[in-house]
């Protein structure tokens, strides 16, 4: 089955800088890769999701690069803010196989 | 905008005991899945659910579980006799079709004493 691997599992960042995570997936058949946002207490959210025909997508502050042939994607995240504090998940899946996610990223962004 | 929607939020139980949690997706959703998180740890696959039927489970999901769409808005996970490390937020999604991300609830606390 899918495999996703998460890094790093924690970022620091100061407000208005740039944060990074990047995840890695093991089934090559994958071909759907969303980003969840989860605050304190509550579900994940997705935030934005890339597909296997795209190399990248920009949703303002957020934008996510896909790499089918190294089978790894990236969430950006610019110009951070406090509010973007929370943990991160990356997931991937294919079609009717079942979505599978990273360990997550717990962002601090310090005012 | 439509919400997945767990109840109860938080439930304590005896080791032994069964529970039931329960999940209304969004109406027009037709795959429904279950996930768990132990604290702090990552959003673990459990199980989806597809036309009435369970379309694939994980190594977690063994037979102390189960579920069911026992009428056209509920979907609910079944736990026979909770173990202490059955302690874990359980989170219910649901999606309207393979080219569409999943919605989840804010999941059900659920802690075995």
């Amino acid at each position: 089955g899918e495999n996703v691997e998460q890094h790093p599992s924690t970022l620091s960042v100061q407000e208005g800088d740039s944060a990074v995570i990047k995840c890695t997936y093991s089934d090559s058949a994958s071909n759907y890769f969303p980003w969840y946002k989860q605050e304190l207490g509550k579900g994940p959210q997705l935030i934005i999701d890339i597909r296997s025909n795209v190399g990248e997508k920009k949703d303002q502050r957020i934008a996510v690069t896909l790499n089918k042939t190294a089978k790894h994607f990236s969430l950006h995240i610019t110009e951070t803010q406090p509010e973007d504090s929370a943990v991160y998940f990356c997931a991937a899946s294919h079609n009717n196989n079942d979505m599978r996610f990273g360990a997550g990223t717990r962002l601090t962004v310090k005012p | 905008e439509p919400e997945v929607t767990q109840t109860p939020s938080h439930q304590v139980t005896q080791m032994g005991q069964e529970v039931i949690l329960r999940c209304v997706p969004i109406s027009n959703h037709l795959y429904f899945y279950w996930y768990r998180q132990i604290l702090g740890q990552k959003v673990e696959f459990l199980v989806s659910f597809y036309n009435n039927e369970i379309s694939e489970k994980s190594e977690i999901f063994d037979d102390q579980f189960s579920v069911e769409r026992p009428d056209g808005s509920n979907f609910t996970l079944k736990i026979r006799s909770t173990k202490l490390e059955d302690s874990a937020m359980y989170f219910c999604a649901s999606r309207q079709g393979v080219n569409y991300g999943y919605t989840f609830g804010s999941g059900t606390r659920l802690t075995v004493v």
